[in-house]
């Protein structure tokens, strides 16, 4: 599975777009692009994940770069509640046989502020 | 709710004696996983299953057995924990196939070898 590339933290304003960048310039062609989020030691959650489209849920929205090297998750309106380590992953998907294994990294350390 | 129940939260031990951490999962997902996340190296499988009698090993399985008795259930055996094994476990269950989203993870269960 490929790595990816994360800033260690970022800061955002309550109320303002939180845009979170991920470098996963070795991915492969089936290698799909997920979002979790971790809150305090708590059970990361799942928020989004794609293969080539840009990806919108009620979470966040993912914008995957024409080459797939990159991609962006933004959280539109970033709350209190939204601080949190944001980690992107990227691996193989859909697949009978397939570890679901998820390499994980450490994660960019989200800041909402007042 | 869809859910997946860890037990217990918190764990604190006597090296050598032998602990199972609980698992369950009511969204009859076919695939579990069992992870650690420790300070510095992110989450790591220890163990995953594809389905009911169908283990295998992860990342760092040494020092833990699992069992898949029933769809529902994947605990986590230490069955002589060591100090090394202190960690915050994590268990996650997905679907497979083409319904597959993302995991979703248990609460985490504190462990803590003395």
């Amino acid at each position: 599975d490929a790595k990816t590339t994360q800033p260690t933290s970022m800061d955002c304003a309550e109320g303002r777009a939180a845009n979170l960048p991920c470098n996963h310039s070795t991915i492969s062609g089936n290698e799909y692009v997920y979002w979790y989020r971790q809150i305090h030691s708590q059970g990361p959650q799942y928020i989004i994940h794609g293969l080539k489209n840009n990806e919108t849920n009620e979470m966040a929205s993912l914008i995957i770069t024409e080459d797939r090297k990159s991609s962006t998750l933004i959280l539109p309106h970033a709350t209190l509640r939204d601080t949190a380590v944001y980690y992107c992953i990227v691996r193989v998907g859909r697949g009978a046989g397939n570890n679901r294994k998820l390499i994980w990294g450490l994660g960019t350390s989200l800041a909402v502020n007042p | 709710e869809a859910q997946v129940t860890q037990n217990p939260r918190y764990l604190i031990t006597v090296t050598g004696k032998k602990l199972t951490v609980t698992c369950s999962q009511n969204m009859n997902h076919e695939y579990m996983s069992w992870y650690r996340q420790d300070p510095g190296l992110g989450l790591r499988q220890i163990y995953y299953s594809m389905n009911v009698e169908v283990t295998d090993k992860g990342d760092v399985p040494e020092g833990y057995k699992v069992s898949r008795k029933e769809k529902r259930n994947f605990p986590l055996i230490l069955e002589s924990p060591s100090p090394n094994q202190t960690s915050l476990y994590f268990c996650a269950s997905s679907l497979l196939g083409t319904g597959e989203r993302g995991y979703t993870f248990g609460s985490g269960t504190r462990l803590t070898v003395v």
